[in-house]
């Protein structure tokens, strides 16, 4: 069974901390993505990777960076967390990007 | 870059009855349209996906309808039930190391 797991469920940071999110695969999937899920604005593309070592932007990438150090893992850093962060995080992996891609359950950021 | 409009954004059918949410998008290099629905508490799963060089794809009560020259995909459901209530988000994907995007999401409520 395909499996993507995000390492938190919820998570509560306070503004300015350093919040890493992380995200493993087992289905050894080249691509992997990260988007926001917010209310009314739908899955927002906020960097994705499709090899170790590569990352490209999405359509909002500001105040986020990635790492893909290992085909199976792919982590979203809120360098300097703010407010306007708390969302709804989703991570994806697909063997590639015109291929089914098996969704995380999500990790729910509070910034306070 | 990828744009892809969806409506409604909710829609209401009483059990029983067809339900058709739509997409358009605006790269016409675009090749894959998969649809995923999003229950409450989850990530979105895979229900159907579609490329270019079909015109129509069923499974069951679900089928797809892709309309290459109007940019037009469309997702129908039949006979619809409780358990059909959820998200559905569109999506489109130019080709293998690209990105995905997604529509804004319709809610679907299935009335008794």
């Amino acid at each position: 069974d395909v499996k993507v797991t995000q390492s938190s469920r919820y998570l509560v940071k306070r503004t300015g901390e350093k919040v890493f999110l992380e995200c493993v695969q087992d289905m050894d999937h080249e691509n992997m993505f990260w988007y926001r899920q917010d209310p009314g604005l739908g899955l927002r593309l906020i960097y994705f990777s499709y090899d170790v070592k590569m990352k490209e932007k999405g359509d909002i990438p500001e105040g986020y960076s990635v790492s893909r150090e290992k085909k199976e893992r792919f982590s979203l850093i809120l360098e300097s967390a703010s407010t306007n962060q708390t969302s709804m995080y989703l991570c994806a992996s697909s063997l590639y990007s015109d291929t089914e891609a098996f969704f995380g359950q999500g990790t729910r950021l509070t910034v306070v | 870059g990828e744009n892809v409009e969806q409506h409604p954004s909710t829609l209401s059918v009483q059990e029983g009855d067809s339900a058709v949410i739509k997409c358009t998008y605006s790269d016409s290099a675009s090749n894959y349209f998969p649809w995923y629905k999003q229950e409450l508490g989850k990530g979105p799963q895979l229900i159907i996906d579609i490329r270019s060089n079909v015109g129509e794809k069923k499974d069951q009560r679900i089928a797809v309808t892709l309309n290459k020259t109007a940019k037009h995909f469309s997702l129908h459901i039949t006979e619809t039930q409780p358990e059909d209530s959820a998200v559905y988000f569109c999506a489109a994907s130019i080709g293998r190391d690209d990105k995905i995007i997604f529509g804004k999401g319709t809610r679907l409520h299935i009335l008794p």
